[in-house]
């Protein structure tokens, strides 16, 4: 029952390198959620899906993208890492609704550092 | 756009106290309120509110959902030192896509 899933759980990136982090989850949900947590600042969400083949931006997207090809899927990108990227970075799905038992549940998170 | 503020922001008590933890919501089209403990990594869900004045509990937790002063408070009775975490709160909107979190309490219960 492996929930959500993250990967990688932590990684160092120089300056101008690209990296894509992995979300993947297996209750077939429809929504899934990136943010990033940095202290004292909550959850910040960077972009979002509602389906398969959809996304949309969050508070937060400048510097990320995104892609939903398959369901169970959800991919954020860094094309050009800057150290203000620096983070923790947290992937979460929940079923569609807002009705009991939609409450998001959430990966164990990937330490992203930018030198 | 959505905003959630939480208060405080960080909070250190004694085991045996009891806290309250506070969430206001600015959402245009609100439809729910949620509660979740952060202690290492993930995240883990609490408790949905989507009526005013009725209370959820759990334990030693209890919160509830004021609609039309656009607030939730998260109570904890007797505080064990296993309840230090971030303490965060999320709102849904209508649609149910977006979810907007706070910036969270960090409570510490010392021994």
């Amino acid at each position: 029952n492996a929930g959500v899933t993250q990967t990688p759980k932590f990684r160092v990136l120089k300056t101008g390198q690209s990296m894509t982090l992995l979300c993947a989850q297996d209750m077939n949900h429809e929504y899934m959620y990136w943010y990033r947590q940095d202290p004292g600042m909550g959850l910040r969400l960077i972009h979002y899906s509602v389906g398969e083949g959809t996304t949309a931006k969050g508070e937060v997207p400048d510097g990320y993208n995104v892609s939903r090809l398959k369901k169970q899927n959800f991919l954020l990108g860094l094309e050009s890492a800057a150290p203000s990227q620096t983070s923790v970075y947290f992937c979460a799905s929940r079923r569609q609704g807002w009705e009991m038992n939609t409450e998001a549940f959430f990966g164990q998170g990937t330490r992203l550092t930018v030198v | 756009e959505d905003k959630v503020v939480q208060s405080p922001l960080s909070l250190v008590v004694h085991e045996g106290d009891t806290v309250t933890l506070n969430c206001s919501y600015e959402v245009t089209n609100f439809r729910s309120l949620l509660w979740y403990k952060q202690e290492k990594k993930a995240p883990t869900f609490l408790f949905m509110l989507t009526s005013s004045g009725i209370e959820k509990k759990s334990g030693r937790l209890s919160s509830i959902l004021d609609k039309k002063e656009l607030f939730s408070i998260l109570n904890i009775t007797a505080t064990q030192t296993g309840d230090s975490a971030i303490y965060l709160c999320a709102v849904m909107e209508t649609s149910g896509s977006r979810l907007t979190f706070g910036e969270g309490t960090q409570l510490t219960v010392n021994p």
